[in-house]
């Protein structure tokens, strides 16, 4: 069955320091990626994705995503993360298959330390 | 442009009671979404539909009910609420000019979520 996986249900980091999250997904072809972002008491709000081409894709907020087709990966990455930043934060994909609906990762809560 | 509104943001429910959960765009998005989100799991689609008069089951249906007379709104009903119900519902929506399946992949703009306890 199709899956994703976020391994991760929390993470802390120090503000300016760098910051990777991980997806990994199960699905036998190459689908379409997401990165969604929810901030408390908020929506979800739309960070990234992928459909084809450069397998490095940016984003929003000065996050970016590279697609690793060999470990079935897209990891959501930030050079420097901002207090702002804490939020919880969602992979999905589209597979390609009759059903066309987004399979969701189940989310990792990003907490910044002063 | 308030963008995706849902009311209420907190509901309590007894068992066997019936609510409707509000959902409202002004983006003028043909497509809309409910989605469930449980404790440790991943957004569950609900229902969707593509269009007004247009709505189709998505993987988690039972129990719940929608209708589209209107772009705008896109109301969730819940008939017999039940303790499985208790869970925060996120309204979508997003928008494609030229129809078809992938489609659901265009952006979607969420609303803040209500959150639902069944008794």
């Amino acid at each position: 069955a199709q899956s994703v996986t976020q391994p991760d249900i929390h993470i802390t980091v120090s503000e300016g320091a760098s910051l990777e999250l991980r997806c990994n997904y199960s699905y036998g072809a190459t689908p379409y990626l997401f990165w969604y972002v929810q901030s408390p008491g908020q929506g979800l709000q739309l960070l990234l994705k992928y459909f084809s081409g450069d397998t490095l894709v940016q984003g929003i907020k000065g996050f970016e995503a590279e697609f690793k087709r060999s470990q079935s990966s897209f990891n959501l990455r930030k050079p420097s993360v901002h207090w702002s930043d804490a939020a919880e934060y969602f992979c999905a994909v589209g597979p390609m298959d009759s059903n066309y609906q987004l399979i969701w990762g189940a989310g990792t809560k990003l907490i910044i330390k002063p | 442009n308030a963008g995706v509104t849902q009311t209420p943001k907190f509901r309590i429910l007894k068992i066997g009671q019936s609510m409707t959960l509000q959902c409202t765009q002004d983006m003028n998005h043909n497509y809309m979404y409910w989605y469930r989100q449980d404790p440790g799991m991943g957004l569950k689609l609900i229902y969707y539909s593509v269009g007004a008069g247009i709505t189709d089951k998505g993987e988690v249906p039972n129990g719940y009910n929608v209708s589209r007379s209107t772009t705008e709104d896109f109301p969730l009903r819940l008939e017999l609420a039940a303790p499985s119900q208790t869970s925060v519902y996120f309204c979508a929506s997003s928008y494609s000019l030229a129809g078809g399946h992938l489609s659901s992949y265009n952006e979607q703009f969420f609303g803040p979520g209500t959150r639902l306890t069944v008794l």
